[in-house]
C-alpha cells in the first residue's frame, strides 16, 4: 500500500516551454501533497504544500506564477513549470500524505526535468 | 528558523559493522521524526519514524530519540553495502500543519 507515482519520470524540453508533472496516489486519497526540488548533491528543498480543493502554500522564495500547482482531486496534484529555463533544470520529487495521518508521507519516484 | 542539522559524511564502516547516523533538531516543539533512505539519483524511501523518546527498533533498524538533547539517530546493525546511501532525517513540526523539516542527509558508505 501507499504507492505514490509521478509521469513523467523523466523530461527534456527547450527553454521557454511549459512542462505538467503529475503526482498520483494510487491506493490512496491524499488530503496533502508537497512538492520537493533537488539539486546534484543537494538536500530536499520544499517548493509548497497543497490540499485537496484549496490553493497550494509556498514556501518563501519560490515564485507562484512559475510553479503552478492544482490538487484538484484527492488523489492527483500537478506541477506545472511555466517558461522553463536551463537553471530550473532539477529533481522534482512529490510526495501524499493520507487522510486522517498526521504525519507520514510517502514520497514519488521523481521526475527529472532537464532545460535546454 | 526550524533547521534539522546532519553530519554529511561520508561515513564509512566494513560490512557486518554497526553504522550510526546522527540528527539535531532546533525546534523544540516538533513532535514526530523520520528517517528516510535516499540512493543516488532516486527519490527518498521511509525507514522508520518515532515519536516518543528511547528507543524504536525495526528488524536491522534502530531509532533513537532524546527530546531533552533535541536528538536522533539511526543505528543500521550488520551494515551491508546495499546500505550504501544518503540518509535523510526529517522533524515534523508542531502546530496543525506538520510541515516536515529535511536535514541535507549524511552518506553513508559500507564497503566490503
Amino acid at each position: 500500500g501507499a504507492v505514490v507515482s509521478q509521469h513523467p519520470s523523466w523530461v527534456i524540453c527547450k527553454s521557454g516551454t511549459s512542462v505538467k508533472i503529475e503526482c498520483r496516489s494510487l491506493d490512496f486519497q491524499a488530503t496533502t501533497m508537497f512538492w520537493y526540488r533537488q539539486f546534484p548533491k543537494q538536500s530536499l528543498m520544499l517548493m509548497a504544500t497543497s490540499n485537496e480543493g484549496s490553493k497550494a502554500t509556498y514556501e518563501q522564495g519560490v515564485e507562484k506564477d512559475k510553479f503552478l500547482i492544482n490538487h484538484a482531486s484527492l488523489t492527483l496534484s500537478t506541477l506545472t513549470v511555466t517558461s522553463a529555463h536551463p537553471e530550473d533544470s532539477s529533481f522534482y520529487i512529490c510526495s501524499a500524505r493520507a487522510r486522517g495521518v498526521r504525519d507520514t508521507q510517502y514520497f514519488g519516484p521523481g521526475t527529472r526535468l532537464t532545460v535546454l | 528558523q526550524k533547521e534539522v542539522e546532519q553530519n554529511s559524511g561520508p561515513l564509512s564502516v566494513p560490512e557486518g559493522a554497526i553504522a550510526s547516523l546522527n540528527c539535531t533538531y532546533s525546534d523544540r516543539g516538533s513532535q514526530s521524526f523520520f528517517w528516510y533512505r535516499q540512493y543516488s539519483g532516486k527519490s527518498p524511501e521511509l525507514i522508520m519514524f518515532i515519536y516518543s523518546n528511547g528507543d524504536k527498533e525495526d528488524g536491522r533498524f534502530t531509532a533513537q530519540l532524546n527530546k531533552a538533547s533535541q536528538y536522533v539517530s539511526l543505528l543500521i546493525r550488520d551494515s551491508q553495502p546495499s546500505d550504501s546511501a544518503t540518509y535523510l532525517c526529517a522533524a515534523h513540526a508542531s502546530g496543525g500543519s506538520y510541515i516536515p523539516t529535511f536535514g541535507r542527509g549524511t552518506s553513508l558508505i559500507v564497503h566490503p
